[in-house]
This record gives C-alpha cells, structure tokens and sequence, in this order.
C-alpha cells in the first residue's frame, strides 16, 4: 500500500502565485523526508530535503513545511514561474541495517500558466 | 556531468523474453534502486541494494530479480516479460542515510520498456 500519500493529483497556478502540495504519511519511524521534481524526459532530481528535528525548511522559492504531530508535510513553491512546470514527488525514507529506501507519494502534476 | 547511466532509453521485448536492464553509477555509492515509473502510481520501489551481492524487495518484486556483483553495476531482470510490465524503469543511487548530511539520490533518464 501507498506509504504516502500525495494530494492534489493536479495543480494549475497563475505565474507568480504560491503553489501548494501536501503529503501525509502513516509510518511515524520515517526520519528523512525529500521532495523530487521531474520534468518531461528526464528522472526525478532532489528539490529540497528535511528531517523530522526541524518544522521548516527553505531553500529560495522552495519551503517544506514539516508538522510531526499531524504526520504531514508540505511543498510550497512561492512566486511560481513557468519554468517550475513538472511533476513533483515527495518521498519518506527510514534508515535500517540493510540502508534505506525512499517511498514515494503519486505525485502532484503543476502546470503554471504565463 | 552524468551520474546515473541507464544502458537503453527506449526497449520493445515480446512477451515471455527475458529482459535485462542495466544501471551504472560512477559515484562509488553503496545504495543502488530500481523503479517503475506509472501514470498515476508514481514511482513504485522494485527492488534495492545496499552492497555488492545484497539486495531486498521492495513493494513489487514479483515478476523481476536484480543482480549486483560490482558496486557501481545494479542488473534488473524480467524473467519473463509479460505486457503488463510494460512501463518506465528508472534507476537511482546514493549514499546511506546514517551519519551524511549529503542523502541525494541520484536517477538515471529512465529506461522505456514496451512487452508486445
């Protein structure tokens, strides 16, 4: 089953509005948790990253916004241009004996319009 | 500049071949990945490995294996392909978690497979 799940499937936003993705998440012993963007073509690349000792996390446009107690975290892409056009991931990951794995939520498809 | 190299962009297999998709890394990274790649499913973990000749599944490994004899070479293999196998592959690498603050996973462009 989906360990994370990823909402809206879809995301069409005004060049210069704030675009929003959210992820929640079941398994509370995930300690890693990363956003990826894909464009057409190409695999996903790494956006940005937090772990669960930090409730945010900026990186330019880019903010995850981290709430433990909901097990939920969050993408927020502020003064969106048409070049963040893409499919984003967000992915949970815990560390064991036998090295990690990333779960990947559906993914969020943004299309922001001129 | 490339990192991950996936040996084939696209691959058109009839049903019931055997078909072996390989994945270099030029990182010296101990975790290596495969992936499919599905509208509306996302990325979807087949199997991992995280030394030479170390693998687990991952949450659908049926129909596939993975071979790994060097660290910087990670195999999958459909032992019988079958159409409903048909999707994007897309490979990765990285170092562990524990102890780095660099945790990227690095993806290959994807492999295109098509069972006819």
């Amino acid at each position: 089953q989906q360990q994370v799940k990823q909402s809206p499937q879809s995301l069409i936003v005004q060049k210069g509005g704030i675009s929003i993705i959210n992820c929640a998440y079941e398994n509370t012993a995930f300690d890693y948790f990363p956003w990826y963007q894909q464009f057409p073509g190409k695999g996903p690349a790494l956006l940005i990253a937090i772990r669960p000792d930090v409730s945010e996390k900026k990186e330019g446009r880019f903010t995850i916004s981290f709430n433990k107690s909901a097990k939920q975290f969050s993408l927020h892409i502020m003064d969106s241009q048409p070049g963040d056009s893409a499919t984003y991931f967000c992915a949970a990951s815990i560390e064991s004996n036998s090295g990690y794995a990333l779960n990947f939520g559906k993914g969020t498809s943004l299309l922001v319009t001129p | 500049d490339v990192k991950v190299t996936q040996s084939s962009r696209y691959l058109v297999k009839r049903t019931g071949e055997k078909v072996f998709l390989e994945c270099v890394q030029d990182m010296d990274h101990e975790n290596m990945f495969w992936y499919r790649q599905d509208p509306g499913l996302g990325l979807r973990l087949i199997y991992f490995s995280y030394d030479v000749k170390m693998k687990e599944k991952g949450d659908i490994p049926e129909g596939y294996s993975v071979s790994r004899e060097k660290k910087e070479r990670f195999s999958l293999i459909l032992e019988s392909a079958s159409t409903n196998q048909t999707s994007m592959y897309l490979c990765a690498s990285s170092f562990p978690l524990r102890g780095l603050t660099n945790t990227e996973a690095f993806f290959g462009q994807g492999t295109r497979l098509t069972v006819v």
